[in-house]
């Protein structure tokens, strides 16, 4: 059973130009989470999906920042207009259940913003 | 708003120590705390979950216990090696929440041989 998957897992972009981050849950799970890790900060929630629904997007922030997680396919995290402040490692991690379930992370996306 | 804080920020012990990291929370009304490593520019490894109903869990040489009540969690590794050498998160789920993992700044090991 393959963990979670992510790609690419390093991602280099000029300012303002868009950048795609993929996840691919582990098998039997529905439930993806995007996490961000800034340099020497801790990690931090951005946004919680389900199936072709956002369960919980309270941390992502209020501009240029979207996820969606097809009915087929993976999760797609997308920033438009990067910015340097948006240099960071992102995680996706996934749960068979919501709440007490235990997440799995996959090895993270690290975005350089040039 | 939940807050977790990892003491001490950062470890270094002789290989073959037992050693004890130490994890707090604000809120006790939590679904469930996970600890978690992290290797230098890796992803993150689940090594144990506790549930809020549970007191410990145990997995090899590790022993994580939970006191809801007082916010508290340890992460106790006996006999270290220097392949425990990474970042050790502690994180935990509110239950207001249901989902999001709120994480601690780390505590940052170092085993040496």
């Amino acid at each position: 059973n393959a963990g979670v998957m992510q790609n690419p897992r390093h991602l280099v972009r000029r300012r303002g130009q868009e950048a795609r981050l993929r996840c691919s849950p582990m098998k039997g799970h529905s439930h993806v989470y995007w996490y961000r890790q800034l340099p020497e900060e801790g990690l931090k929630f951005m946004v919680y999906l389900q199936k072709e629904n956002i369960i919980d997007e309270s941390g992502m922030p209020k501009e240029r920042f979207s996820a969606e997680f097809p009915k087929e396919g993976p999760s797609i995290l997308r920033i438009q207009q990067v910015v340097r402040g948006d240099s960071a490692a992102y995680f996706c991690a996934s749960s068979p259940i919501r709440g007490a379930g235990e997440q799995f992370f996959g090895p993270g996306t690290r975005l350089t913003v040039l | 708003k939940q807050e977790v804080t990892q003491i001490p920020a950062a470890l270094s012990v002789p290989e073959g120590e037992n050693l004890v990291l130490n994890c707090s929370f604000t809120d006790s009304a939590i679904y469930n705390l996970q600890w978690f490593r992290q290797d230098p520019g890796k992803g993150l490894t689940s090594l144990l979950l506790i549930q809020s109903s549970q007191r410990e869990q145990t997995s090899g040489r590790l022993n994580a216990s939970l006191d809801k009540s007082s916010g508290r969690s340890t992460l106790y590794i006996a006999a270290s090696q220097p392949g425990d050498s990474a970042t050790y998160l502690c994180a935990v789920i509110e239950e207001t929440s249901g989902s999001r993992l709120t994480f601690g700044e780390g505590t940052q090991l170092t085993v040496n041989p």
